[in-house]
């Protein structure tokens, strides 16, 4: 157990509003990062942080911002959700070198 | 872009048998990974395997990689019912400096592995 936690675990959402998912660690580790998985695309890399308030962009950063203010808080943002950000999301820590998921969070954009 | 070819796309077995799971890749990696994911759970990792090792064991699980192919493969021995999952192949890129971890997934081999 790599103590990861994510939250919400599930969310249903309308088009347009604001979703923010948490991911937070117990273990005080430097990277963290955010995935979505889709079928058909496996994960896919959104942002990544490297450090408290270090953070860059991944494959598919458009439409999310990320922040990280703690150590252990690693925060994805949808400032407007759309229908295609429907995924199933994944927050990773790093370890080295090896990375350990949460249990993910089901997001869905009506 | 997607690194990670993963092949075959579905595997089925009986227990008792070996599978065996290939990835390509297309740029220069400082690693490779294996991951496993049951039905609706998250990843676990597997397996690491740098750029300069050639094979790696864990268990039942035998890595090999051949960075003048851009290939790795997956062999799980004496496979198990409980094995059934999707794996997923995940290369790390060389960028040279620092390695900032930046994963990119293949789109997985889910096998299921019948008793």
């Amino acid at each position: 157990d790599a103590g990861i936690t994510q939250s919400p675990r599930h969310k249903v959402t309308e088009t347009g509003t604001p979703v923010t998912l948490r991911c937070h660690q117990t273990e005080n580790h430097r990277y963290m990062y955010w995935y979505r998985q889709d079928p058909g695309h496996g994960l896919r890399l959104i942002h990544y942080s490297y450090g408290v308030k270090d953070t860059d962009k991944g494959e598919v950063s458009d439409g999310y911002s990320v922040s990280r203010s703690k150590t252990e808080d690693f925060l994805l943002t949808l400032e407007s959700a759309t229908s295609s950000q429907t995924s199933v999301y994944f927050c990773a820590i790093r370890v080295l070198g090896e990375q350990y998921f949460g249990p993910g969070t089901r997001l869905t954009v009506t | 872009s997607q690194q990670g070819e993963e092949d075959p796309q579905a595997l089925s077995i009986q227990e008792g048998e070996n599978a065996t799971m290939n990835c390509s890749y297309k740029t220069s990696i400082n690693n490779l990974q294996w991951y496993r994911q049951n039905s609706g759970r998250g990843l676990v990792h597997l397996i690491l395997i740098r750029s300069n090792e050639r094979e790696k064991h864990s268990g039942r699980l035998r890595v090999t990689l051949d960075t003048s192919k851009k290939s790795s493969s997956l062999l799980i021995t004496a496979s198990r019912a409980a094995d059934t999952a999707s794996y997923f192949c995940a290369t790390d890129a060389y960028a040279g400096g620092t390695s900032y971890g930046k994963l990119t997934f293949g789109q997985g081999t889910i096998l299921t592995v019948h008793p």
